[in-house]
């Protein structure tokens, strides 16, 4: 089967731009979940999905962070307007019914300046 | 709220040396516990976890975890080292019925030197 696919790879972008970070889960994977790596800091849980809907969205930041997920399937990150401190790594995970483990994706790195 | 503390940023070892990698949760009921482990330009790939079963418990490549109540501890062990097993490794916790959500240790970077 695929496995979580994450887009783009690496992204640069200037403080005060706008950039949506995009997951395409496994397919049929209600579970859908964010995660971020600041640099030189603990991989920390941003928020999870059960399908369409936001289980639990404790980890956002702050309202410049806005994720969705169309239709249950893929889900985007947008973060608007980007402040230096949210570069990092973004990483995407799903898992189904039965809870064996997530699969991550690769991460999008993302850099500020 | 939970912690996870991995001791050792970076590990170094020897081609065929034993790998120890440590990780104490801070839970005082015994969580769910996970090592993954992450290779260069790759994703997060699960190694093993525990979930209340046997408290050694086997993994892919040759790593194991044994789950110590009394020590609040999870360290990861492989007999004998390759140098593919170079990569971070990072123990994580969740808390039985929270959705899974994970609590991420800082990481260990693993050398293996020839």
């Amino acid at each position: 089967e695929a496995g979580v696919t994450q887009f783009p790879s690496h992204s640069v972008i200037e403080k005060g731009q706008t950039v949506t970070l995009r997951c395409d889960p496994i397919s049929g994977h209600d579970n859908l979940y964010w995660y971020r790596r600041v640099m030189g800091k603990e991989i920390k849980f941003l928020l999870h999905f059960v399908k369409e809907s936001k289980q639990d969205e404790s980890g956002m930041p702050n309202n410049r962070f806005l994720a969705e997920r169309t239709g249950g399937t893929y889900s985007t990150l947008k973060v608007q307007p980007a402040e230096l401190e949210d570069s990092g790594v973004y990483f995407c995970a799903s898992s189904g019914d039965t809870y064996y483990g997530y699969t991550f994706g690769s991460g999008t790195r993302l850099t500020v300046v | 709220a939970q912690s996870v503390t991995q001791l050792g940023s970076h590990v170094s070892v020897s081609e065929g040396a034993l790998v120890l990698l440590r990780c104490n949760y801070s839970s005082s009921v015994p969580p769910y516990l996970f090592w993954y482990v992450q290779y260069p330009n790759q994703g997060l790939q699960l190694l093993l976890k525990y979930t209340s079963a046997a408290t050694l418990v086997k993994g892919i490549n040759g790593f194991e975890a044994e789950f110590k109540k009394s020590e609040t501890s999870f360290h990861l062990t492989k007999p004998s080292a390759h140098m593919s097993d170079a990569a971070e490794y990072f123990c994580a916790v969740s808390d039985r019925g929270s959705n899974y959500k994970l609590t991420f240790g800082k990481g260990t970077l693993l050398t293996v030197n020839p």
